[in-house]
């Protein structure tokens, strides 16, 4: 079974500075897609952005990048210049890509909390 | 955009009762979704649904949770006689493509049961 693990349950960084947040998962399939999904005090499930994993190319949108490192199962995501609107619950995300027996489902990591301090 | 659409926004039930969320997904979309987060943990998968039937479905979808979509539009989950532990966020997602398109995730019920 697929696994998603995130070691940092909370960060904290400065306004406009740049954090990474951390995320390992486990899978024995070769085609897959991984996601960080944002979620606001609102609860919200919001995504930032996504990797195919048979892209070698680390994904970018804006201020997110990811760092995706397929050897080693690490996907992680970069926020450059933060802002005080980035602060939220962000959950790392696997899903498989061959749809073996429609297992599509979304599996989700325990999620960091982010704070921004002014 | 096209968004997915989920009402009530906040439900309270009493234990026992029976509760239905509903949701209203991408109009294009072939795959739907139910997903669920208990407050302060993680999000967990509840059921996928495609071509009028559940494709997948978790140990957490037991007989007490059932899935229709009664028309084009709508899609429910239905608790058949809730439980105080039902008490969480229920997520409904969509999407148009297996595989590579990501799920568009609604903005959630929060349901209470007392």
């Amino acid at each position: 079974a697929q696994t998603v693990t995130q070691s940092q349950p909370e960060m904290s960084v400065q306004e406009a500075e740049t954090v990474t947040l951390s995320c390992t998962y486990d899978t024995s399939e070769s085609d897959y897609y991984l996601f960080w999904y944002k979620q606001p005090p609102s609860r919200q499930m919001i995504l930032v952005i996504r990797q195919e994993a048979y892209k070698q190319q680390n994904a970018t949108e804006n201020r997110f990048s990811v760092n995706f490192q397929k050897a080693a199962k690490s996907f992680s995501l970069k926020i450059s210049d933060s802002q005080l609107g980035d602060a939220a619950m962000y959950f790392c995300a696997y899903r498989n890509g061959l749809i073996m027996n429609r297992d599509d489902k979304i599996i989700f990591g325990k999620g960091t909390r982010l704070h921004i301090l002014p | 955009e096209p968004e997915v659409t989920q009402t009530p926004s906040h439900q309270v039930t009493q234990m026992g009762q029976e509760v239905i969320l509903r949701c209203v997904p991408i109009s294009n979309h072939l795959y739907f979704y139910w997903y669920r987060q208990i407050l302060g943990q993680k999000v967990e998968f509840l059921v996928s649904f495609y071509n009028n039937e559940i494709s997948e479905k978790s140990e957490i979808f037991d007989d007490q949770f059932s899935v229709e979509r009664p028309d084009g539009s709508n899609f429910t989950l239905k608790i058949r006689s809730t439980k105080l532990e039902d008490s969480a966020m229920y997520f409904c997602a969509s999407s148009d493509v297996a595989g590579n398109q990501p799920q568009h995730f609604g903005d959630g019920t929060r349901l209470s049961i007392l």
